[in-house]
């Protein structure tokens, strides 16, 4: 089946410092792809869509300059999380799907990255 | 939001069917239901996806009624491994396309 490769799954850094998390789509194209963000005990939450070769749409709420992402190649996409700072603490996640194959094609998802800023 | 209302917890014995109902009844005449799940600290996890058949695949039976205002997914002998949330999406348009919205799910506890 599809696979998404998420790196790392572990980070661990000082409050101010910036963090890239990549996401790769390993045996498909991903002509999309999506971050969200899980803090204990709650659901995802959508953070942002990206189209290859597009600029990302964020969701209500998400700072674009805090949280960069690019999608410059079918198979990766990276989040920056530009100044970290302790509320960024959390589960980050991302998820890629083929909308060129068929439409209704389900998204997969990484295993997710967690990160702590202390 | 979500366009899905699911339990917020179901219990299953070991070895018994897990019947996980799911209502979408704003879904529209194309669009699909997809089950994905999420075992502690991992990403969510494909299941199945359906329009208005009935599906199966090795993992799971999917059952959508007539109307396609309801859904239920069904593990057919639960194992302690499926203790898990599922989600029951429907995609939300987006520009370009769709994106999944997760809602609260629903937290199966498979019992010995």
């Amino acid at each position: 089946g599809a696979v998404v490769s998420q790196h790392p799954s572990w980070v661990i850094c000082k409050s101010g410092t910036s963090v890239k998390i990549e996401c790769r789509s390993l045996d498909f194209q991903a002509t999309t792809m999506f971050w969200y963000r899980q803090f204990p005990k709650q659901s995802l939450m959508l953070m942002a869509t990206s189209n290859e070769g597009s600029k990302a749409t964020y969701e209500q709420g998400v700072e674009k300059d805090k949280f960069l992402i690019n999608h410059a190649s079918l198979t990766l996409s990276t989040l920056t999380v530009t100044s970290a700072h302790p509320e960024d603490s959390s589960f980050y996640i991302c998820s890629a799907r083929d909308g060129r194959t068929a439409p209704n094609q389900p998204q997969h998802f990484g295993d997710g990255t967690r990160l702590s800023i202390l | 939001d979500a366009k899905t209302t699911q339990p917020p917890s179901m219990d299953c014995a070991e070895g018994r069917a897990a019947n996980l109902p799911c209502n979408h009844s704003t879904i529209s005449g194309n669009e699909y239901v997809y089950w994905y799940r999420q075992i502690h600290s991992q990403g969510p996890q494909y299941i199945i996806h359906g329009l208005k058949n009935n599906e199966t695949n090795e993992m799971a039976s999917l059952i959508i009624t007539e109307d396609r205002k309801s859904s239920t997914l069904i593990l057919p002998h639960a194992t302690l491994r499926d203790t898990a949330v599922y989600y029951c999406i429907v995609r939300v348009a987006n520009t370009g396309g769709f994106k999944t919205i997760f809602g609260a799910g629903t937290r199966l506890f498979v019992k010995a």
